[in-house]
């Protein structure tokens, strides 16, 4: 069974870039890996996926080792408004695994 | 395009009743996945379902059992209630025909309260 964990928290300032690591060390294959943002009292929000390498979209980057068995999300500049909690998400075989979440807090 | 739907918002049952909850996915979505979300275990899988099959399904008792219409809405139960299924139980929707590859949509989820 696969086995994420992040680290439980951090915090960063206005500005700064944040990188924030998830060890699966038995992601399935032909899976992807998956990050999501949450919010108090709300749903996960998607922000970025991968397979392998690197993957970048408007709001954050996600490198991916050739091994697979870790992901760093990377969010460029942060804001007081990125703070929340963040879960990678990855799959095994026939489930899905989300890490234990990272509370990030960006101070002004 | 309206986002994913659960009913009820909030839910508060007695110790050995069950309790069925509903989600409405996105138009055009045929995968509908349930979680648990607590303080202590964190987000954890519950099942998936996809064109009324349910094709994966996480580490969790019998109790806990879903189907999915033909309209692509899906029920979740809960039979046979204990006091550590007092959590929020959260749905999500994607267009995937695979387990993962697709972004999932999810709702606001519904906090079930067991007393």
């Amino acid at each position: 069974l696969a086995k994420t964990t992040q680290p439980i928290s951090m915090d960063s300032y206005e500005g700064q870039e944040v990188n924030i690591t998830c060890s699966h060390n038995n992601i399935a294959t032909n899976d992807y890996i998956t990050w999501y943002q949450q919010f108090p009292s709300q749903g996960p929000r998607f922000i970025i996926q991968g397979y392998k390498t690197k993957v970048t979209n408007e709001v954050a980057s996600l490198f991916i080792p050739a091994d697979r068995k870790s992901s760093t999300l990377s969010l460029p500049r942060v804001s007081l408004s990125d703070t929340a909690v963040y879960y990678c998400l990855v799959g095994d075989t026939d489930k899905l695994i989300f890490g234990t979440g990272t509370r990030l807090q960006v101070f002004p | 395009k309206a986002g994913v739907t659960q009913t009820p918002r909030y839910l508060i049952k007695t110790r050995g009743q069950q309790v069925t909850l509903s989600c409405s996915p996105i138009s055009g979505h045929r995968s509908v996945s349930w979680y648990q979300q607590t303080p202590g275990q964190g987000l954890q899988f519950l099942f998936e379902y996809f064109s009324e099959t349910q094709r994966n399904k996480g580490n969790f008792p019998g109790r806990f059992s879903g189907r999915q219409f033909s309209n692509s809405r899906s029920e979740m139960n809960v039979s046979t209630l204990e006091l550590g299924d007092s959590a929020l139980y959260l749905c999500a929707s994607s267009l995937g025909q695979e387990l993962t590859g697709y972004e999932q949509y999810f709702g606001p989820g519904t906090r079930l309260t067991v007393t």
